[in-house]
């Protein structure tokens, strides 16, 4: 079945406490995406990928990282997580970026 | 920038209420605007994507449009099971903005049997 996975599903952490949300598609997408969602601002592009070693900064990068390994596999990064980072994550894939793109299931961050 | 603004943000129908969402956008150029279905604690679930003014899009009970300033999202005789939270995105022409999608707010749908 195509589709976008992410791990872990559910996450309540600490301030400061490293952490990767990892992300993977087995639909040989180029393009892969992370975004946030947050009550009243709606889906925010964090960073994408336009293809392997290829990353750029969407419109909230402050505080994430990324790495593009692999065509597959695209993991978020929180190198020292803070409460404003308590969110509900998404990340997408697609074929090129200029066509849908497609979501995986979320992850629900929470930092104390 | 890119804005896409939803209406109403929220929709009550009784079941077989046929009623209609809009999206409202400014894009620099337009690439496409893409219509997702989103369920609690779920991602985003595709549904349509319209490339250019006078297009629509049918699926089931769900249509979709498009002008140059607006898209709407019509349901016609909903069921229960279309209750959703339903987002429209636009994705500019411009490659450097990196294909990112701007979503606007989301309407949430309940229907009522």
């Amino acid at each position: 079945e195509a589709q976008v996975t992410q791990n872990p599903r559910y996450l309540i952490t600490v301030t400061g406490k490293k952490l990767t949300v990892t992300c993977s598609q087995n639909m040989n997408h180029e393009y892969m995406s992370w975004y946030r969602q947050d009550p009243g601002l709606g889906l925010r592009q964090i960073y994408y990928s336009m293809n392997v070693e290829v990353t750029d900064k969407g419109d909230v990068p402050e505080g994430y990282k990324v790495s593009r390994k692999e065509k597959r596999n695209f993991p978020l990064i929180l190198e020292s997580p803070s409460p404003n980072q308590t969110s509900l994550y998404f990340c997408a894939s697609s074929p090129t970026g200029r066509e849908t793109q497609y979501f995986g299931p979320g992850t629900r961050l929470l930092v104390l | 920038e890119d804005q896409v603004t939803q209406s109403p943000e929220a929709l009550r129908l009784q079941e077989g209420e046929s009623s209609s969402l809009n999206c409202s956008y400014t894009v620099s150029g337009l690439r496409g605007l893409f219509w997702y279905r989103q369920d609690p604690g779920k991602g985003p679930e595709f549904l349509f994507t319209l490339y250019s003014a006078g297009e629509e899009k049918e699926k089931e009970r769900l249509k979709a449009t498009l002008t140059k300033k607006e898209s709407f999202l019509h349901i016609t005789a909903p069921k229960p099971e279309d209750s959703a939270t339903y987002l429209c995105a636009v994705q500019p022409m411009i490659k450097a903005a990196g294909n990112k999608l701007t979503f606007g707010g989301g309407t949430r749908v309940l229907v009522k049997p």
